[in-house]
This record gives C-alpha cells, sequence and structure tokens, in this order.
C-alpha cells in the first residue's frame, strides 16, 4: 500500500511560469520529508526538504509548503526553468522511530521553452 | 570527488544464477541503504544499513540480501534472480540518520534483466 503519492504522473508548464508539484500521505507518523529531482540514466539527487515543525521551506527557486491537517506537500518551482525537466518525486519519514524512507511514484515535469 | 558508486550499471541474467551488485561511498557515511524503481510503484526501499554490521528490511526485502561488513562498501545480492526482481536498483547513503542534514546520495543506478 503506497503510504506516498504523487497522483500527477506528468506536468507541463511554460518557461517562467509557476511548476507546482504535489504529493499526498497517509501515514501522519512521518515528520520529515523530501523532494528528490532525476534526470534519465542518473540517480535522483536531493533538492529540498523539509521538517514537521514547519510549513515552508525555500531554497531559492524552490519552495516546499507542508499542510500536516492535509497530509499534503507542494513543491513550488518560480520562475520555472528548462533545466527543471525533469522528474520529481517526494518521500517521507517517520524520523524518529525509524529508518525507512517511502518515496512517491514521480512527477514528470517539463518546462517548454 | 565525493560520490557512490554501484556496478555493474547493466547486467542481464538467466533465472537463479546468483549475483552481486556492488555499492561503494567515499563520504564515510554511516547510512546506507538499496532501493529499487519500477515503473508506476516509484522507489521501493529493499534493505538499509545504519552502520557496519548492522541492516535491515525496508519495503520490499523478498529474494534480496546484503551485508555490511565495512563501512564504504553494501553490495545487494540476489541468491536466486527471478523475472520479478527486473528493474533498475539504486544504491544511496546518508551521513547520519541523527544528523540536521537527512537527505541521500544515490548512485546512478544498475539496470537488471532477469529472463
Amino acid at each position: 500500500d503506497q503510504q506516498v503519492k504523487q497522483n500527477s504522473p506528468s506536468l507541463s508548464v511554460q518557461e517562467g511560469r509557476i511548476s507546482i508539484l504535489n504529493c499526498d500521505y497517509t501515514n501522519s507518523m512521518f515528520d520529515y520529508f523530501l523532494w528528490y529531482k532525476k534526470y534519465p540514466a542518473e540517480g535522483p539527487t536531493f533538492l529540498i526538504s523539509i521538517s514537521s515543525i514547519k510549513d515552508k521551506n525555500e531554497d531559492g527557486r524552490f519552495t516546499v509548503f507542508l499542510n500536516k491537517s492535509a497530509k499534503h506537500l507542494s513543491l513550488h518551482i518560480v520562475p520555472s526553468q528548462p533545466g527543471d525537466s525533469a522528474v520529481y518525486f517526494c518521500a517521507a519519514s517517520e524520523r524518529n522511530t525509524g529508518n525507512q524512507f517511502y518515496f512517491g511514484t514521480g512527477t514528470s515535469l517539463t518546462v517548454i521553452p | 570527488e565525493a560520490q557512490v558508486t554501484q556496478n555493474p550499471r547493466y547486467l542481464i541474467t538467466v533465472t537463479g544464477k546468483k549475483l552481486t551488485v556492488t555499492c561503494s561511498q567515499n563520504m564515510n557515511h554511516e547510512y546506507m541503504s538499496w532501493y529499487r524503481q519500477d515503473p508506476g510503484l516509484g522507489l521501493r526501499q529493499i534493505y538499509y544499513s545504519m552502520n557496519v554490521e548492522v541492516t535491515d528490511k525496508g519495503d520490499v526485502p523478498e529474494g534480496y540480501k546484503v551485508s555490511r561488513k565495512e563501512k564504504r562498501n553494501f553490495p545487494l545480492i540476489l541468491e536466486s534472480p527471478s523475472p520479478n526482481q527486473t528493474s533498475l536498483y539504486f544504491c544511496a547513503s546518508s551521513l547520519s540518520l541523527l544528523a540536521a542534514s537527512y537527505e541521500q546520495y544515490f548512485g546512478p543506478g544498475t539496470r537488471l534483466t532477469v529472463t
């Protein structure tokens, strides 16, 4: 049973506009969330993370929002650039008690020049 | 250069023939993990290791073995591969799960095909 879900397999956005990637989770004990970016033929690379004690974390063009009551997080990319075209995975962990990571199925983002 | 390396990158084998995929990291990381990526299922954790001689099952451990005899190496062993283990495998490492920074560094992946 998928504990972390990314319901949009793909997303297309014009260059310069905002990209919003969504992620839902079912386990209320998850307290740490991460986003990874993956290019073809490469391993995922870390993008940004957020702890459950926060509801927002920013790093340059990337912002992650966490809504604990809705068990939902989103990644905003502003402005989107063609180099952002990749597959994005969200991941979750119950940091205090477990050492496992649960990943979503990924969203393929295409930024159109 | 800080990196996670995996070998081989591509492997085609037959059912039942034992194989090992090696993983090595040069960052002195404590935590290492193996994942498989399948279409529509994302990344699923197979096994992980908190430190030398400490390993534990992830979400999909059946059919796999691991060992952690040295800090830098974390091989994945398929004693009797079956076609349902055809997948893209990633090794990853992290400084420590107690570190403020929690992200994992991934290797480039191993594409395994079992016929």
